[in-house]
């Protein structure tokens, strides 16, 4: 079974660049046929799609934060991350990697909480 | 961008009571509809997927209906571990996108 764990500073300053890994284990991201997401959820708040890429390196940003985000894998690592720049309180949230296959998510990995904050 | 509407934001429920949880779209995305189940503190966990296919190893009290527009998710039974947050999402077109959620507590 395919399994996802994120890394990452867990606080970043205002108008920094947030920046987390995605570690996949039980399976390759280079043996295709999925996409490699990040979903990210404001405290108490619903779900948010940030967008996937694919292992060939093709991606798709939500346009709400295509302008801040890069999604980037690197397939040696069997790792996929995540870049949000200029970030503000707005952007604390946790934030999730997951894969989907043909469009629903199917695993998730356990989360981490991005708080951004001087 | 297509909106999603999932009510009741809060459902107050029994054990053993049959739940409904409704997903309106802001346009129709025939069948290609998700359901999730979100426990606090942990990642959300697929139920449902092509709006009516359980997912390996859902217990079949989760029940999943609708096309187009309207959706709904059923729990025949209310079980102890089911009181959580449901989210909707709509995977037609991008960017992906997920309802409000849905909190089930015990009454």
């Amino acid at each position: 079974q395919v399994q996802l764990q994120e890394s990452g500073p867990g606080l970043v300053k205002p108008s920094q660049t947030l920046s987390l890994t995605c570690t996949v284990s039980g399976g390759s991201i280079s043996s295709g046929g999925y996409y490699w997401s990040w979903i990210r959820q404001h405290p108490g708040k619903g779900l948010e799609w940030i967008g996937y890429i694919y292992y060939s390196g093709s991606t798709y940003y939500n346009p709400s934060l295509k302008s801040r985000v890069t999604i980037s894998v690197d397939t040696s690592k069997n790792q996929f991350s995540l870049k949000l720049s200029s970030v503000t309180a707005a952007d604390t949230a946790v934030y999730y990697c997951a894969f989907e296959g043909l469009g629903y998510f199917q695993h998730w990995g356990q989360g981490t909480l991005v708080t951004v904050s001087s | 961008v297509i909106w999603m509407t999932q009510s009741p934001s809060l459902l107050s429920a029994s054990t053993g009571d049959r739940v409904t949880i409704s997903c309106r779209m802001s346009q129709g995305i025939s069948s290609y509809l998700a359901w999730y189940q979100q426990k606090p503190g942990k990642a959300p966990e697929l139920l449902i997927y092509a709006a009516s296919t359980l997912q390996s190893g859902v217990p079949s009290r989760f029940s999943g209906s609708g096309s187009g527009t309207d959706f709904t998710l059923t729990i025949s039974c209310l079980q102890s571990e089911d009181f959580a947050t449901y989210y909707c999402q709509q995977y037609y077109s991008f960017p992906r996108t997920f309802g409000q959620g849905t909190k089930v507590e015990i009454k």
